[in-house]
């Protein structure tokens, strides 16, 4: 059973515009939340993360939004560039995983921004 | 500045053979993960360890062994490589929650090829 999941495969956007990525979790004990971003060919890379505690966490042309209640996160890319065309994961982290703090991952959304 | 490094970036193997994929991080990290990436599943847990010589099974551990002699180092076995075994595998490391920044840090991925 998906704990994490990311409904839309793939997302098309104009350049200059905004893409939201979407993400709904299960778990209430899921603490800590992550977005990170995969290029063909290469290992995943941190973007931007946000503690439970907060509903909003913003870095540059990123924000990701959490509402608790409704257990749903949004990544948004303000304006979207070519270079932003990557597959996005969304992580939690902090479900009764103990030590290790296993990550569990969405499946991902494919995100192309057309120029 | 490479953190996490996996030893091939394109591996091609016959069935059958025992196959090494090896993971080094210079963080000292002491959780190390190794997940593979196939298109439309997202990112799925192999194997895990949370300390040097501890492993625990992941999601999919089938058919895949790991090793950790020492902590920096991690390494996936494929006893027998098969070719449902082909994909982008991608070794992680983190910090035991509570002791700094949470979240993972990726290899650069090998892509196996099983023929």
């Amino acid at each position: 059973d998906q704990q994490v999941k990311q409904n839309s495969p793939s997302l098309s956007v104009q350049e200059g515009r905004i893409s939201i990525l979407n993400c709904d979790y299960t778990n209430s004990m899921f603490d800590y939340f992550l977005w990170y971003k995969k290029y063909p060919a290469e290992g995943p890379t941190f973007l931007i993360s946000i503690s439970s505690i907060k509903d909003k966490n913003e870095d540059g042309r990123f924000t990701v939004f959490l509402n608790k209640s409704a257990k749903h996160l949004s990544l948004h890319i303000v304006p979207s560039q070519p270079g932003d065309s990557a597959v996005y994961f969304c992580a939690a982290g902090g479900g009764g995983q103990g030590g290790s703090e296993k990550l569990v991952f969405g499946k991902g959304t494919k995100l192309t921004v057309n120029p | 500045d490479v953190k996490v490094t996996q030893s091939s970036r394109y591996l091609v193997k016959r069935t059958g053979e025992k196959v090494f994929l090896e993971c080094v991080q210079d963080m000292d990290h002491e959780n190390m993960f190794w997940y593979r990436q196939d298109p439309g599943l997202g990112l799925r847990l192999i194997y895990f360890s949370y300390d040097v010589k501890m492993k625990e099974k992941g999601d999919i551990p089938e058919g895949y062994s790991v090793s950790r002699e020492k902590k920096e180092r991690f390494s996936l076995i494929l006893e027998s490589a098969s070719t449902n075994q082909t994909s982008m595998y991608l070794c992680a490391s983190s910090l035991p929650p509570g002791q700094g920044a949470r979240g993972y840090t990726f290899g650069s991925g090998t892509r196996l090829t099983v023929v």
